[in-house]
C-alpha cells in the first residue's frame, strides 16, 4: 500500500507569492494533518482536517489556510510568502480524529522562499 | 495545554554503547506519548507509542521508553546503538496523534 505522499517535494518561491502544497493520505484514513517543521525544530501543528471539516488550527497567521477534497486528499495554501515559511511541510494522516494514537507521515515538501 | 522539553539537542555515543534520550512533558490530561525518528530529508517515522497500560514501551529496531508519570518523564532508551541508529529524535505528546505538540529534537551520532 502508498504511503501518505505529498507533492511537490522540493520549490522555490518569491517572497510574496502564493503556494499550494498538497497531500494524498493512506487509503482509508480520514484524517489529514499540516505540520510546519523550521530548520532545527520539532514540527509545529498547522491544522487538522477529518471529514473535510476543519477540526483543529494552530497558532499560525490566516495567510496559511488548507482544506479537504472528498477523496480526503487535502491542500495547504500559504499566500504573501514571507522568508520565516521557509521549512519543511509535514503531511500526517490517521484513521480517526478523536482519540486517536497513529499517525503517519509523508516525506514533506521543502519550500525556501527567497 | 500541554509541552515537551527534549534535554540535550545532541547526544554522542559509541557504536555498541546504551543510548539514552530524554524527554519531560506537561499534558493538563493523561498524555499519550510518542517518540518519533527522522532520518536526513525525510519524514517523521514511529517508533513507539503509549497510551495507558504498561508503562514500559517497546517499540522498533530495539527502543523502548518507560512512562513515569511522577516524573513527568518518557526517556527513551537502546541497549546497544548501531551506526544505523544515527538520526533525529523527536519526543511528542497528545491525546490526537495528528494533533501533537513536538519538542526540538534530539540529534544522535554514532561514533564507530
Amino acid at each position: 500500500d502508498a504511503g501518505v505522499t505529498q507533492s511537490p517535494t522540493h520549490l522555490i518561491k518569491t517572497r510574496g507569492q502564493h503556494v499550494t502544497l498538497r497531500c494524498s493520505p493512506i487509503s482509508g484514513h480520514k484524517s489529514v494533518s499540516w505540520y510546519q517543521q523550521v530548520l532545527g525544530q520539532g514540527p509545529q501543528f498547522i491544522f487538522q482536517y477529518y471529514e473535510k471539516e476543519e477540526r483543529g488550527r494552530g497558532n499560525f497567521p490566516d495567510r496559511f489556510s488548507a482544506r479537504q477534497f472528498p477523496n480526503y486528499s487535502s491542500e495547504l495554501n500559504v499566500n504573501a510568502l514571507l522568508l520565516g515559511d521557509s521549512a519543511l511541510y509535514l503531511c500526517a494522516s490517521s484513521l480517526l480524529q478523536g482519540l486517536n494514537t497513529e499517525a503517519f507521515f509523508g516525506q514533506g515538501t521543502r519550500l525556501t522562499v527567497v | 495545554a500541554q509541552s515537551v522539553t527534549q534535554l540535550g539537542s545532541h547526544v554522542s555515543v559509541s557504536e555498541g554503547a546504551l543510548v539514552l534520550l530524554r524527554c519531560n512533558y506537561s499534558s493538563s490530561v493523561p498524555p499519550y506519548l510518542f517518540w518519533y525518528v527522522q532520518y536526513p530529508n525525510q519524514g517523521l517515522q514511529l517508533l513507539l507509542k503509549y497510551t495507558t497500560g504498561a508503562t514500559l514501551v517497546k517499540g522498533i529496531n530495539g527502543f523502548e521508553a518507560e512512562f513515569k508519570k511522577s516524573e513527568t518523564s518518557f526517556h527513551l532508551t537502546k541497549p546497544s546503538a548501531h551506526m544505523s541508529d544515527a538520526a533525529e529524535y523527536f519526543c511528542a505528546v497528545g491525546r490526537n496523534a495528528g494533533k501533537s505538540t513536538f519538542g526540538d529534537g534530539t540529534t544522535l551520532t554514532v561514533k564507530p
